[in-house]
């Protein structure tokens, strides 16, 4: 079952702070972040694993509810730089494949 | 430092004609390998992936085969292309079920 995310676009000004979100029906192992600008690869951003784990990356962050089975991704202060396109991906085991996301579409604006 | 390869970076192919897309993982060994289409706009779609040599599992039954000849050499093959395959192909590794490298991806067009 994919995950859902939500919002699926957001558009915000430099320096404005954005959660996104990521549920899923079934109990989860992990789940990764991964960031991808138009045309490119996607890009590792961090994961977590099943126990309630919070990680932060610089401005970036990311949370895991084990309970609610589901993630949230925090940027505070977003830059230019953050603008793209945020996929969750989700393990449900130890050796599972990940199932990702439909994709959150992230604009930041001057 | 581990870097994942891919080639081609674009490819214009007719319809039925046969495709051969690869992927090279250096710097790791025993690596787990993926192969995903996203079509334009769209999320990723896992198609097949591999935990070691000639051991494939596919994810999406359709036209596509892929094969791994070597510990880190993916190979993305279809006999007949369709319309419908056209996308941007994506391989990635990772190491046992840690976090995925992407590389470059191929653009591939059907026409």
């Amino acid at each position: 079952q994919q995950p859902v995310q939500s919002p699926q676009a957001v558009i915000l000004r430099e320096g404005e702070d954005a959660v996104i979100n990521c549920s899923s029906s079934k109990a989860l192992y992990s789940v990764h972040w991964y960031r991808q600008k138009h045309g490119e690869a996607p890009v590792f951003l961090m994961i977590l694993l099943k126990g309630g784990e919070q990680k932060g990356h610089d401005k970036i962050s990311a949370s895991f509810n084990e309970k609610k089975q589901q993630s949230s991704l925090y940027l505070t202060a977003s830059q230019l730089s953050y603008s793209g396109t945020y996929f969750c991906g989700t393990a449900y085991n130890q050796g599972g494949k990940l199932i990702f996301g439909q994709g959150t579409e992230l604009s930041v604006k001057p | 430092s581990q870097t994942i390869h891919q080639w081609p970076a674009t490819l214009v192919q007719p319809v039925g004609s046969p495709l051969s897309l690869e992927c090279t993982v250096e710097g790791t060994s025993n690596p787990n390998l993926y192969w995903y289409r996203q079509a334009a706009g769209r999320g990723l779609q896992l198609l097949f992936y591999s935990v070691g040599i000639g051991q494939i599992s596919s994810e999406v039954p359709q036209n596509l085969s892929a094969s791994r000849p070597q510990d880190r050499q993916f190979i993305l093959s279809s006999k007949k292309l369709l319309l419908s395959d056209s996308g941007f192909y994506l391989c990635a590794w990772s190491l046992r079920n840690y976090e995925q490298y992407f590389g470059p991806g191929t653009r591939l067009t059907v026409t």
